[in-house]
């Protein structure tokens, strides 16, 4: 069955980094486009960043752009977001979620549980 | 300010049913498919109906998903008390280029 397993999450500082990582299982990674989306505590979900099959293209929010950075490793079936120069306002739950394998317009399929990056000073 | 428009709740009693609007624009569910999710509190959103109507595998027939020019609908037929959950559209927008959704919609079974 289709897992994705998010990690490195945790407390950070205004204006710090933190990695994000998802490790994926159960379904051919290489072959699907991977999205992170997240959610602010009592907040609705929010698109942060997509990669395509191959990490040739990728998609940004305009509220991340600059500062974010989506990746992929098909062959350790990883995806990761490396986060810098973090706000207050970036404090949510972290999902990583599969979209489709064909049309970059397909939206999430399966989510993982995701994983809290909380900036506060 | 969600690019998607949901109400904010939603209520019905047991076997009753409940629909849950989602408005947008042509450059997201006037030109795109729309898709729902399911939330409980503290977990995972989990997909209820892709591409405007078609079911995952193992989500019930009660869940019906609709769309009409730059609407779409979610109707919850036979109403229980384990469909009390948070409700999320969604859909790709041709002019962000990524998805947007839907502010969320709590629906209570009373």
């Amino acid at each position: 069955q289709v897992q994705l397993v998010e990690s490195g999450g945790g407390l950070v500082k205004p204006g710090g980094s933190l990695r994000v990582s998802c490790a994926a299982s159960g379904f051919n990674f290489a072959d699907y486009q991977m999205s992170w989306i997240r959610q602010a505590p009592g907040k609705g979900l929010e698109w942060v960043s997509k990669i395509d099959s191959t990490g040739s293209i990728i998609f940004q929010a305009d509220s991340v752009k600059g500062r974010f950075s989506i990746s992929r490793d098909n062959a350790k079936k990883s995806l990761h977001l490396q986060m810098s120069n973090l706000r207050v306002d970036d404090t949510a739950v972290y999902y990583c979620a599969r979209d489709g394998s064909y049309n970059l317009w397909d939206l999430s399929d399966y989510w993982g549980q995701g994983t809290l990056v909380t900036v506060s000073s | 300010q969600s690019v998607l428009t949901q109400p904010l709740s939603a209520s019905g009693t047991p076997g009753q049913r409940v629909t849950i609007s989602c408005s947008g624009s042509t450059s997201n569910v006037g030109s795109n498919y729309v898709y729902w999710y399911q939330q409980f509190p503290g977990m995972a959103p989990k997909l209820l109906i892709y591409k405007n109507n078609q079911w995952p595998s193992g989500v019930p027939g009660r869940f019906s998903g609709s769309k009409s020019g730059t609407s779409a609908s979610l109707a919850i037929s036979g109403l229980r008390s384990e469909d009390e959950a948070d409700y999320y559209c969604a859909a790709w927008d041709d002019n962000l280029q990524g998805p947007v959704f839907g502010g969320g919609t709590r629906l209570s079974v009373l």
